[in-house]
């Protein structure tokens, strides 16, 4: 199975702020990688789909780059409703998720 | 824009099936695949399987030998069965829709927690 890593686990920043959370699967995944925003009690909400691609509605500050086994979320301009939970997701051999980063109010 | 609805016993005794139905509403089940993904109380998410239209499916090879994911479109729903569950089991479950087989989950439910408790 294709373990997915995270980091960091939490991470701490201010409204305004650019923020960057790494994920990186064990083997080749191409760009078969998706990040989803979680906020607690809820469903987690896909933010980027292959990669790099925006889902629909979502803010245009949310940025994914990255391939084969590296991968980045940026958040440009951190908004008062961005502190959440990130997953990364890779759809490459069936499906699996990182841990998840716990992005906070600094 | 669809919907997706979990319903089944929010208590399930060790040793016994957990059942829960997803019924789909604002569009048909018989398009794209549907899937089952748990998340344990403070933990992460981990996906369990999917059921296409089609009747096909493909589960986590940890929990393959106790799932089965089944579909029924004349009413729109599909349906997660894990048996022989513990205390581990014990998890928010959701469904999803999953557009393309590369694609992510793009249309959640809201999550049922499924506890495993004598």
């Amino acid at each position: 199975d294709i373990q997915m890593t995270q980091s960091p686990s939490s991470l701490s920043a201010s409204v305004g702020d650019r923020v960057t959370i790494s994920c990186r699967a064990s083997q080749y995944i191409s760009n078969y990688l998706n990040w989803y925003q979680q906020k607690p009690g809820k469903a987690p909400k896909l933010l980027i789909h292959a990669a790099s691609n925006l889902q629909s509605g979502v803010p245009s500050r949310f940025s994914g780059s990255g391939s084969g086994t590296d991968f980045t979320l940026t958040i440009n301009s951190l908004q008062p409703e961005d502190f959440a939970t990130y997953f990364c997701q890779q759809s490459h051999s069936l499906y699996t998720f990182g841990r998840g980063t716990e992005l906070q109010i600094k | 824009q669809v919907q997706l609805q979990e319903s089944g016993p929010g208590l399930v005794k060790p040793s016994e099936t957990l059942s829960l139905t997803c019924t789909v509403s604002g569009g048909s089940i018989n398009i794209y695949c549907w899937s089952w993904i748990r998340q344990p109380p403070g933990k992460g998410l981990e996906w369990i399987g999917y059921v296409c239209y089609s009747g096909s499916s493909s589960y986590n090879s940890s929990l393959k030998s106790r799932v089965t994911i089944s579909v029924d479109t004349s009413k729109n729903q599909f349906s997660l069965k894990l048996n022989s569950v513990t205390a581990a089991d014990t998890a928010v479950y959701y469904c999803a829709r999953l557009t393309t087989a590369t694609a992510g989950f793009d249309s959640w439910g809201q999550g049922t927690l499924v506890t495993v408790s004598s």
